[in-house]
Order: C-alpha cells, then sequence, then structure tokens
C-alpha cells in the first residue's frame, strides 16, 4: 500500500506562475483534503472533498483551485502563484465514516513550495 | 469557535526522562474527535491516536500515553523513558463531527517541538 502519494517534494515557482500539485491515495478513502502548514499559522485546511464530484472550500481557500474526477486523485492547482503561498502543502485523505477505533487521516509526505 | 491550545513551545529533555504534553481545547460541539501527531524532522505527518468525544478511557501504546479528561477540555500526551528518535513536533488537534463537511476541518495547535537529548 502506497498510502497517500503526494509530489512534487519540492517546487519553485515565480511570482504568477501556475502549477498543480498532485494527491493520490490508494485506500479508497472518500474523503480527501489539502492543508498548508506555516510557521506560527499552524496548518491550515485549504479545500477538501468527500467523493468523486464533490468539492468545498475550506478555511484559506483563495488562489487555489480542485477537483475531483476520480476517487483516487485530488490535485491542488495554484491560478497565479504569490509568496503569500510559499509554505508547506499536506494532502490528507480517509474514509467517511470515522467510526474506526483509533482511526485517523492519513497525510501525504508534503510538498515545499517556494514563491520567488 | 474551535481552538487548540499547546502551551509548551519547545521541551528539552535527556534520554530516559518522561515527558508530558499538552493540549487544551474549545469546542461547543457536542461530538467532536481529537488527535495527537508527530511530525519528525523529515517533515512527514504520523498518525498516533484519535479520542472521541464520549470516549474518555485513557490509552496506552508502549510508551507513548494519552490522558483525556472532558471536565478540563484537555487531551495530554505522555512519553515514558523517552529515546532519541521521539525528537520531534508534536501536533494536538480537533474536528468536529464527520458527518458535515467542514466540521471535518482539523483545527491544529501550534506544536509542540520535543528535543530528546542523549
Amino acid at each position: 500500500n502506497a498510502g497517500v502519494t503526494q509530489t512534487p517534494k519540492f517546487q519553485v515557482l515565480k511570482t504568477g506562475q501556475s502549477m498543480t500539485l498532485q494527491c493520490a491515495q490508494d485506500m479508497n478513502h472518500e474523503y480527501m483534503s489539502w492543508y498548508r502548514q506555516d510557521p506560527g499559522m499552524g496548518l491550515r485546511l485549504i479545500h477538501y472533498s468527500v467523493g468523486a464530484g464533490i468539492t468545498d472550500q475550506g478555511e484559506v481557500p483563495n488562489g487555489y483551485n480542485v477537483s475531483r474526477s476520480t476517487t483516487e486523485d485530488f490535485p491542488l492547482r495554484l491560478l497565479s502563484a504569490a509568496p503569500s503561498q510559499t509554505s508547506v502543502y499536506f494532502c490528507a485523505s480517509s474514509y467517511l465514516d470515522l467510526g474506526q477505533p483509533n482511526y485517523g487521516y492519513t497525510f501525504g509526505s508534503g510538498t515545499r513550495l517556494t514563491v520567488v | 469557535a474551535q481552538k487548540v491550545t499547546q502551551a509548551q513551545t519547545e521541551i528539552s529533555v535527556v534520554e530516559k526522562e518522561d515527558v508530558t504534553l499538552d493540549c487544551v481545547y474549545e469546542t461547543r460541539d457536542t461530538t467532536y474527535y481529537l488527535f495527537w501527531y508527530k511530525q519528525p524532522p523529515s517533515g512527514e505527518l504520523v498518525f498516533l491516536i484519535r479520542r472521541n468525544s464520549f470516549d474518555e478511557q485513557n490509552e496506552i501504546s508502549g510508551r507513548y500515553s494519552w490522558n483525556f479528561q472532558k471536565s478540563t477540555s484537555s487531551f495530554n500526551f505522555t512519553i515514558t523513558a523517552s529515546q532519541v528518535v521521539d525528537s520531534a513536533v508534536y501536533f494536538c488537534a480537533l474536528s468536529g463531527s464527520p458527518n458535515a463537511g467542514n466540521n471535518r476541518k482539523l483545527i491544529w495547535g501550534l506544536g509542540t517541538s520535543l528535543a530528546v537529548n542523549p
């Protein structure tokens, strides 16, 4: 089982460029989400999806787009990169039903993005 | 509003010492979930435990133990006989009932950086 796979691990962009961060999971999880991690701010939710074809905004969605055409994939698109988007991005997934004892969200290994 | 406070920014201990990481949360939800995650220097986020609001049983897993007390809105994490490999940033997080979309959002504390020195 690969779990949650994020690519790339590192990326440097120039202001105004666009790019897509990839996230794929092989656990048949319905729920997928994107977080960004910034010093002093902790992790904040950008967008999430509860199933294929269904997405919604999180806490800090501006400047980002998502789509969910399959259960496995949940790419995050930066439309026009800005220095404020310099951050570490994490994709996370889980079953919709967290009822299984001691079950949590599985995170990818992160993408460190620098916008210059 | 939901909030998670980890008052200890950094803790430094010597190997084999016991250490407790504090987590205090605020929520108006009657059903909620509490989590602990570990972020080692390599950067990934590793799930440690989840507790449901209706289950106040304490949990022990090897050298790790967790104390959940609704009366004080705390979910503290203790490492017994700490080891160098325990050095990491530890995050406490809170989410609401999973049935309502955005309630699944994890609210994170700012983390406690634990350094275990040989």
